[in-house]
């Protein structure tokens, strides 16, 4: 097991396509998060899973996001009708049963949108 | 609502100086508060936690409730200390970040 895997690593993509990243999260894992993090500040809070069930989401999140995790294993995020201002690097996260504030990071995928 | 905030965006100090990179929060309840780091061309990753009490790496910080405050401290940078740092706070099962700090120790 090498981590949590995220795909695409990059993403350049036109204004009002649509986009999808996947998150592989560490296989034993039951909790799976996804962040935004834009230039110059820190990881966003966007959305959670524990197994397959989706527990919050950000009220920063527009209607155009959505995410799923639908067998509690790797989970997708989309981005519907692409902004300019949804260029950023999306991070996923996964932690162990029994939340205690440590979460492993994939590598991000950056999505720019022209 | 919970709020993490680093005042310092960049700090630069010459190897063998101490460091101190501050983070001051807003939580109603009883918060869990954290370090995360980010290496270059690394994933961001856990540095520790306050209820550990434990020095990760040389680095040690202390929660002051009264003042609300949570500051790494490492009393002899190290060029491998050159890094992004992040304070963060647990509320309902995930984590807030503040802003974060580029942290550069000089040779």
């Amino acid at each position: 097991d090498t981590g949590v895997s995220q795909d695409p690593r990059h993403k350049i993509t036109k204004r009002g396509q649509n986009v999808t990243f996947r998150c592989d999260p560490i296989s034993e894992h039951n909790r799976l998060y996804w962040y935004r993090q834009t230039l110059g500040q820190g990881p966003e809070f966007l959305t959670y899973f524990q197994n397959e069930a989706q527990l919050e989401k950000s009220r920063l999140l527009s209607d155009r996001f959505s995410a799923e995790r639908p067998k509690g294993s790797f989970s997708t995020l989309e981005i519907q009708r692409t902004e300019q201002g949804d260029s950023a690097m999306y991070l996923c996260a996964s932690s162990g049963r029994g939340f205690t504030g440590e979460l492993f990071f994939g590598e991000g995928s950056r999505l720019t949108v022209l | 609502a919970q709020r993490v905030t680093q005042p310092e965006k960049l700090l630069s100090v010459f190897k063998g100086a101490p460091v101190e990179l501050k983070c001051n929060y807003s939580y109603s309840g009883s918060p869990e508060l954290f370090w995360y780091v980010q290496y270059s061309r690394q994933r961001l990753q856990l540095l520790l936690r306050h209820i550990s009490r434990e020095s990760i790496k040389g680095f040690t910080a202390d929660l002051n409730k009264g003042e609300t405050s949570f500051h790494l401290k490492k009393p002899f940078a190290q060029e491998e200390d050159s890094a992004m740092y992040y304070c963060a706070l647990t509320s309902y099962g995930k984590l807030t970040f503040g802003q974060g700090t580029i942290l550069t120790v000089h040779p």
